[in-house]
């Protein structure tokens, strides 16, 4: 059965702390890995997708990496407001597009 | 990214009424598109596949005559929650799968409370 295990459950930083989250999955055959920013009341916003062990995609204070066994999400420098739910999710191979998604990881970013 | 709408965002119904959740996908066509559930500070639960012009696949679990989908078009699926009861009080989000890689957008969400 598809997993994805995301760790630490919450995380408070302090604004310019940075940390990483990370995103442990078994998955058949991966057809890709997501990760998503949820805030409060909200849907997930698409955030990066990675596809193979050892690819790495950047996009402003964030950085996700993959290796075959785990994700994780880089923060580099975070402020207040990148605080919010962040879900990683796993494609296995074979699926009509269907996510298994963990249960986040929320980030609280203190000023 | 691309843009998917959900309406409504919140809504408020009497226990054994009917409610419709609408799914657009704005600036893409999703030839498939899925329908979530999600409690509080729970992670997303996967309902039902739609795939325009067919039936919906529903997961395991869930029941099909009351959670009733339809992928009318590239560019919408209905979600109609019937004979709703408080305990299917819940966040309802869509979303849309663009292309062939994998990446789904989502809408905003819809709250349900059933009184």
């Amino acid at each position: 059965e598809d997993q994805v295990t995301q760790s630490p459950e919450a995380l408070r930083l302090q604004e310019g702390e940075s940390s990483s989250l990370n995103c442990s999955y078994t998955v058949s055959g991966l057809r890709g890995l997501f990760w998503y920013r949820q805030d409060p009341g909200k849907g997930p916003e698409f955030l990066f997708t990675l596809y193979s062990a050892g690819e790495e995609k950047e996009k402003e204070r964030l950085k996700a990496t993959l290796t075959k066994k785990e994700s994780f999400l880089h923060i580099t420098a975070p402020k207040p407001e990148d605080s919010a739910t962040y879900l990683c999710a796993v494609r296995p191979g074979g699926s009509n597009y269907k996510l298994t998604f963990g249960k986040g990881t929320l980030l609280t970013v203190n000023p | 990214g691309a843009v998917v709408s959900q309406h409504p965002s919140w809504v408020i119904c009497k226990s054994g009424t009917s409610v419709k959740i609408e799914c657009r996908s704005l600036d893409f066509q999703a030839t498939t598109m899925f329908w979530y559930r999600q409690f509080p500070k729970q992670s997303l639960m996967l309902m039902a596949t739609s795939n325009e012009g067919s039936k919906a696949t529903y997961e395991q679990g869930v029941e099909k005559d009351k959670f009733l989908i339809n992928h009318a078009s590239l560019t919408l699926s209905t979600l109609t929650v019937t004979s709703a009861h408080p305990e299917d009080s819940s966040f309802y989000i869509c979303s849309g799968s663009r292309g062939n890689t994998g990446e789904l957008f989502f809408g905003e969400g819809s709250r349900l409370t059933v009184l």
